[in-house]
């Protein structure tokens, strides 16, 4: 139990277009899901929490208007980047939370913007 | 503000034996709960063990256990019997305990190679 799947799991694009990056939790609900960004040989970095039916929070520093959180359903959130630029690229990882008291992970997505 | 510090970037451990990996935090909330996350080479973070704090027994899960030492605010892993496929990122977590979801701060990680 407790499956979390994100798509895709790569992506290539040009500058200036827009991506979007889904997490789904398979077998449980989720009224929060978290969207996390992570360099190369670092730690993960909490980009925004993301609540079933409301409007995400997002940390310090990270424009809302160019990574839109949109959390439609207790199974489902969805990242999009929006006119994507080279320094973009990364790696975002999202996360579930089950019964407010463990997140579980999925297995990321690798992006890339040309 | 919590603060989460793993003090070794890297250990490296022989197939069979025991490592233990250290976590330190920092917070004044009484309530919470710890993890340690292990990340391969795959990049999926994947949860190893979960410890609440107002248990004060240690959490266990087959060849991994921790020492929770809450008034020294110490959170270590020790791997039993490694195994080539514990080679990764192992990151020490800490989240609020509050009845709603909370945040998750992360620890610089720790390399683990496994060596045969």
């Amino acid at each position: 139990g407790a499956v979390v799947s994100q798509h895709p799991s790569w992506v290539i694009c040009k500058s200036g277009t827009s991506v979007k990056i889904e997490c789904r939790s398979l077998d449980f609900q989720a009224t929060t899901m978290f969207w996390y960004r992570q360099f190369p040989k670092q730690s993960l970095m909490l980009m925004a929490t993301s609540n079933e039916g409301s409007k995400a929070t997002y940390e310090q520093g990270v424009e809302k208007d160019k990574f839109l959180i949109n959390h439609a359903s207790l199974t489902l959130s969805t990242l999009t980047v929006t006119s994507a630029h080279p320094e973009d690229s990364s790696f975002y990882i999202c996360s579930a939370d089950r019964f407010q008291e463990t997140q579980y992970f999925g297995p990321g997505t690798r992006l890339l913007v040309l | 503000a919590q603060t989460v510090t793993q003090s070794q970037p890297e250990m490296s451990v022989q197939e069979a034996e025991t490592v233990t990996l250290s976590c330190t935090y920092d917070t004044s909330e009484s309530n919470y709960y710890l993890f340690w996350y292990k990340q391969p080479p795959s990049r999926q973070m994947i949860l190893v063990i979960r410890q609440e704090a107002y248990k004060q027994q240690n959490a266990t899960e087959n060849r991994f256990s921790v020492n929770f030492q809450k008034a020294a605010k110490s959170f270590s892993l020790k791997i039993s019997d490694s195994q080539l496929g514990d080679t990764a990122m192992y990151f020490c977590a800490f989240m609020k305990r509050t009845g709603t979801a909370s945040k998750l701060t992360f620890g610089t990680g720790t390399r683990l190679q496994v060596t045969l």
